[in-house]
């Protein structure tokens, strides 16, 4: 079956530190790929995604790379700001429109200024 | 991306009752999809709703516990039946656009005492 392993928090960064999420996925098929956060006391936003090797989703000085080689879709940002404090969740999806996401179980990133 | 809501935005419960959730979406969509997400959890997918036909659902999950109904397009509703403190969790629903990508509603906060 599917399955999505990330980083476990909480994760702590002092503002404009470099940020790693690492994910890694096991799947059939190819899958497609997601980052999904959660602002506090906010719903479940899309934040990027790939759909197919080698693809870069990016958003808000967010990045991520569809690795295939390694079944990796890493989250990264250069330079984190307080606002970026949420938790990420790292989401895959195979198969058509009747298939449902699998999520990873989400990495709180705190953010000191 | 699509609005999404859903009503009650959260409740408290005593066990062996029963709760509706109902999600609207302001366009039209073939597929939508419950979710639960328990506290300190991630995200674990329920069924799959698709207009006209039986929902479909996943593993661990049965229709007697969590009746879907899916009367239309743009509307859905999850039913809690019978339930324990154990179902206290956040529910959601999603909607998938073009893309494969999922939009999600701001969850049902539900409490069982």
């Amino acid at each position: 079956g599917n399955s999505v392993t990330q980083m476990e928090g909480p994760v702590t960064l002092s503002e404009e530190a470099f940020l790693t999420i690492n994910c890694t996925y096991t799947a059939t098929g190819y899958p497609s790929l997601f980052w999904y956060v959660q602002y506090p006391g906010e719903g479940l936003q899309l934040l990027l995604k790939a759909t197919k090797a080698d693809d870069k989703g990016s958003n808000k000085g967010f990045e991520a790379t569809y690795r295939k080689e390694t079944t990796s879709f890493h989250l990264e940002k250069g330079s984190v700001q307080v606002s970026d404090s949420a938790v990420y969740f790292c989401a895959l999806k195979t198969g058509g429109g009747a298939d449902g996401l699998t999520f990873g179980k989400g990495t709180h990133l705190i953010i000191q200024p | 991306s699509a609005v999404i809501s859903q009503k009650p935005s959260r409740d408290i419960c005593q066990r062996g009752t029963s709760l509706t959730i109902q999600c609207q979406v302001d366009s039209q969509v073939t597929m939508m999809f419950w979710y639960r997400q328990q506290p300190g959890q991630s995200l674990t997918l329920i069924a799959t709703a698709n207009q006209g036909s039986e929902a479909t659902y996943e593993s661990g999950f049965v229709i007697d516990k969590f009746p879907i109904s899916r009367p239309n397009l743009t509307f859905s509703t999850l039913t809690v039946s019978n339930m324990s403190p154990e179902d206290s969790s956040i529910y959601l629903c999603s909607v998938e656009l073009a893309g494969e990508t999922q939009y999600f509603g701001p969850g049902t906060r539900l409490l069982v005492l």
